[in-house]
């Protein structure tokens, strides 16, 4: 069974621009998840998706943004590039949490973003 | 709210020795709880899960971790490291529900000397 999958594996960006990460989750998974690991700061919570609506948002920006499509795959969006956007970023995907059982999150490999 | 800390940010042992990494959690509820495992360049790969059944965990790889309400803790464990386990191991806390989330710990760098 193929994991998640992401792309691309780097990025690199100007500030100012905009970049687009995708996302593939395991299949039968309709929860994605955005998280953001820059260095020092550890993994922050950054969008969770499931059926194509967004659940719950970290504390980040409204230029961070995503959308996850009819397949269950999903695009994170991030407009005007800052420096501090630099780090790697991971989606994870997961069945619906509401039972004990679906808990758990499952991590793609992730993107590389380089703002420079 | 609920948050996750871990005791510390590096670990170095010598293969062969045993490894303890340490996690304690703070929730107004009965928490799942997850340890995942970071090698250098890769994504975060589950280890073992705590969901209110047995307090002792197994998980992959010959790690185990012990879920102790009364210090709020769910520290790993495994009794001979191997050169492989050299990684960053991040404790975190679920809360269920509408409004599901993970709160990861800072993580634990774990360094295995030959």
């Amino acid at each position: 069974e193929a994991g998640v999958t992401q792309s691309p594996t780097h990025l690199i960006k100007t500030r100012g621009q905009q970049a687009t990460l995708r996302c593939s989750p395991i299949s039968g998974h309709t929860s994605v998840y955005w998280y953001q690991q820059a260095l020092g700061l550890g993994l922050q919570f950054l969008l969770w998706y499931d059926e194509g609506e967004e659940r719950n948002r970290g504390n980040f920006p409204p230029r961070f943004s995503g959308r996850q499509f009819p397949n269950y795959s999903s695009e994170l969006n991030v407009n005007a590039l800052e420096l501090e956007d630099s780090a790697l970023y991971l989606c994870a995907s997961s069945l619906l949490p509401y039972g004990v059982t679906s808990y758990e999150q499952y991590f793609g490999p992730g993107t590389r973003l380089t703002v420079t | 709210a609920q948050s996750v800390t871990q005791l510390d940010s590096h670990v170095s042992v010598s293969e062969g020795t045993p490894v303890l990494l340490r996690c304690n959690y703070s929730s107004s509820y009965s928490p799942s709880l997850f340890w995942y495992v970071q090698h250098p360049n890769k994504g975060l790969q589950l280890l073992l899960k705590y969901t209110s059944a047995a307090t002792l965990v197994k998980g992959i790889n010959g790690f185990e971790a012990e879920f102790k309400k009364s210090e709020t803790s769910f520290h790993l464990t495994k009794p001979s490291a191997h050169m492989s386990d050299a990684a960053e191991y991040f404790c975190v806390v679920c809360k269920g529900g509408s409004n599901y989330k993970l709160t990861f710990g800072k993580g634990t760098l774990l360094t295995v000397n030959p």
